[in-house]
């Protein structure tokens, strides 16, 4: 089946730095999305992408949707403490989305610490 | 509620024994997904359901893992003959239709351990 490759699996960092995750794949896809998961909660729909090479950005978040459709980056700038939390990519195929609505594939997380 | 729902939120079961998951999604969504979660793992797909009916269970790990969905509304999730391989938090997602947009909204989980 599909899968994601989602890097890196954990960062480290201070407060009000800059910080860089992404995902790529061996198949293509129709759209991106980035997730966070915050302790003992369900994910959250930070950022979705729609199509080719687009560039979208949500208040310190960065997204983009890689002009193969194999990938996505997301970017998030002067960190907080409150962005702590795990970030997944998702991606939702050509063939799944015709069957099976909104079923997604997701990476295996990005852990971010944020130290103040 | 306004959000998805789940029950219990947490379930400690002895292997062997069987286990039901719910599932409220947000009232008007037609669309209702389960995933499984396992430590430190990302979201596995396990069924999709537009209105009552599942077109896509083929996550489903096996035949102990079934789901069901009344009055277009509730889902619970049973597993029977729990083995401890099935501890994992389970997320239900609900979506407005079956369009394909990747917009989920996910209940917090019901974290299942066997013993």
């Amino acid at each position: 089946g599909q899968q994601l490759n989602q890097s890196p699996q954990s960062m480290f960092i201070q407060e009000g730095e800059d910080v860089s995750m992404n995902c790529t794949s061996s198949s293509i896809f129709n759209t991106w999305l980035w997730y966070k998961q915050d302790p003992g909660e369900g994910p959250v729909l930070l950022i979705a992408l729609y199509k080719a090479g687009e560039l979208t950005s949500n208040g310190r978040l960065t997204a983009q949707f890689g002009i193969t459709r194999k990938d996505s980056f997301l970017n998030i700038s002067a960190s907080i403490p409150s962005d702590v939390g795990i970030y997944f990519c998702a991606g939702l195929g050509p063939s799944t989305q015709e069957t099976s609505g909104s079923r997604l594939t997701f990476g295996e997380g990005t852990q971010l610490t944020v130290n103040p | 509620g306004a959000g998805v729902s789940q029950s219990p939120s947490n379930k400690v079961t002895e292997k062997g024994k069987d286990v039901e998951l719910r599932c409220d999604p947000i009232s008007g969504h037609t669309a209702l997904y389960w995933y499984r979660q396992s430590l430190g793992q990302g979201l596995e797909f396990l069924i999709y359901f537009q209105g009552n009916s599942a077109p896509d269970k083929s996550g489903l790990p096996s035949d102990r893992f079934s789901a069901e969905r009344t009055g277009g509304s509730v889902s619970t999730l049973t597993i029977q003959r729990t083995q401890q391989e099935d501890s994992a938090v389970y997320l239900c997602a609900s979506s407005p239709s079956g369009r394909g947009t990747g917009e989920l909204f996910f209940g917090e989980g019901s974290r299942l351990t066997v013993l």
